[in-house]
C-alpha cells in the first residue's frame, strides 16, 4: 500500500516570494498524482494532476508540479504567492491499476502567506 | 463544479444518539467516499462505494456504516455517536471510465458530539 508524505505540515511565505510545497510517496509503480486545495471552511477542489505524459503540469493559477519518478516525489511550487493563495494542500497518490480508485492522501501542508 | 451536495452542514448530537449523514450527487459517478478530517490527520477514508448496495470498509470504519441503495445517494451513519467521533465529514465521487481519474469533494459536515 502506498504512503504519502507531506514534510511540511506548515510553510509561512511572505507575499511574491517563492513556494514549495513537498511530496513523497512510497512505492515505485505507476501511479497518477494529485494536488489538492482547501481554503478555510469548504471542500477540497483539484489544483493540478499528472496521469502520463509531460513530467512537470500546470495549474491555472501560476502553480507547477513535477513528477520525478526515480525520487518518488512530485512537489509543488509557484514562482511569486498571493495572499489568496492562503489554504491547506493535500498531495495524494493512485496506483494504476486494480484498486486505483483509493487515493492515499497526505496529511497536508498549511501555506500561510503573510503580507 | 460537480454536483455534490452534503446534509446536514453543521450537527450537534449527544453521546449515544444515532446520527446519519448524506451525500447527494447529480453526476451519476460509480465511486463515492466518505472521509474524516481531524488536525494533525488529514483525511481519512472511513467507507467507499463502488456501485448500487457495493460498500467497502476504508482505514477508520469502526463505529460507521454506510448504505448505497442509489446511484446518487451514500449515506453514513454513526450508530451511536462517540466523542471521538467528532469531526468534518467530507464525501467523494468519482468517474474512472471518463478517464479523469480525480475525486470531486462536497462542502463537509461539521459534527459535534457533545
Amino acid at each position: 500500500a502506498q504512503s504519502v508524505t507531506q514534510l511540511d505540515s506548515q510553510v509561512p511565505v511572505f507575499e511574491e516570494a517563492p513556494v514549495e510545497l513537498r511530496c513523497n510517496y512510497s512505492s515505485s509503480v505507476s501511479v497518477y498524482l494529485f494536488w489538492y486545495v482547501q481554503y478555510p471552511n469548504q471542500g477540497l477542489q483539484l489544483l493540478l494532476k499528472y496521469l502520463s505524459g509531460s513530467t512537470l503540469v500546470e495549474s491555472i493559477n501560476g502553480f507547477e508540479a513535477e513528477f520525478n519518478k526515480s525520487q518518488t516525489s512530485f512537489h509543488l511550487r509557484k514562482p511569486s504567492v498571493h495572499i489568496s493563495d492562503t489554504a491547506e494542500y493535500f498531495c495524494a497518490v493512485s496506483d494504476r491499476g486494480g484498486g486505483s480508485y483509493i487515493p492515499t492522501f497526505g496529511r497536508g501542508t498549511s501555506l500561510i502567506v503573510h503580507p | 463544479d460537480a454536483g455534490i451536495t452534503q446534509s446536514p452542514r453543521h450537527k450537534v448530537t449527544e453521546t449515544g444518539t444515532p446520527v446519519t449523514l448524506r451525500c447527494h450527487q447529480t453526476e451519476n459517478h460509480r465511486y463515492m467516499y466518505w472521509y474524516r478530517q481531524d488536525p494533525g490527520h488529514g483525511l481519512r477514508l472511513i467507507h467507499y462505494s463502488y456501485g448500487v448496495k457495493d460498500t467497502d470498509k476504508g482505514e477508520v470504519s469502526d463505529g460507521y456504516s454506510v448504505s448505497r441503495s442509489k446511484t446518487e445517494d451514500f449515506l453514513l451513519t454513526l450508530e451511536s455517536a462517540t466523542s471521538s467521533q467528532t469531526s468534518v465529514y467530507f464525501c467523494a465521487i468519482s468517474d474512472w471510465s471518463s478517464g479523469s481519474y480525480e475525486q470531486y469533494f462536497g462542502p463537509g459536515t461539521r459534527l459535534t458530539v457533545t
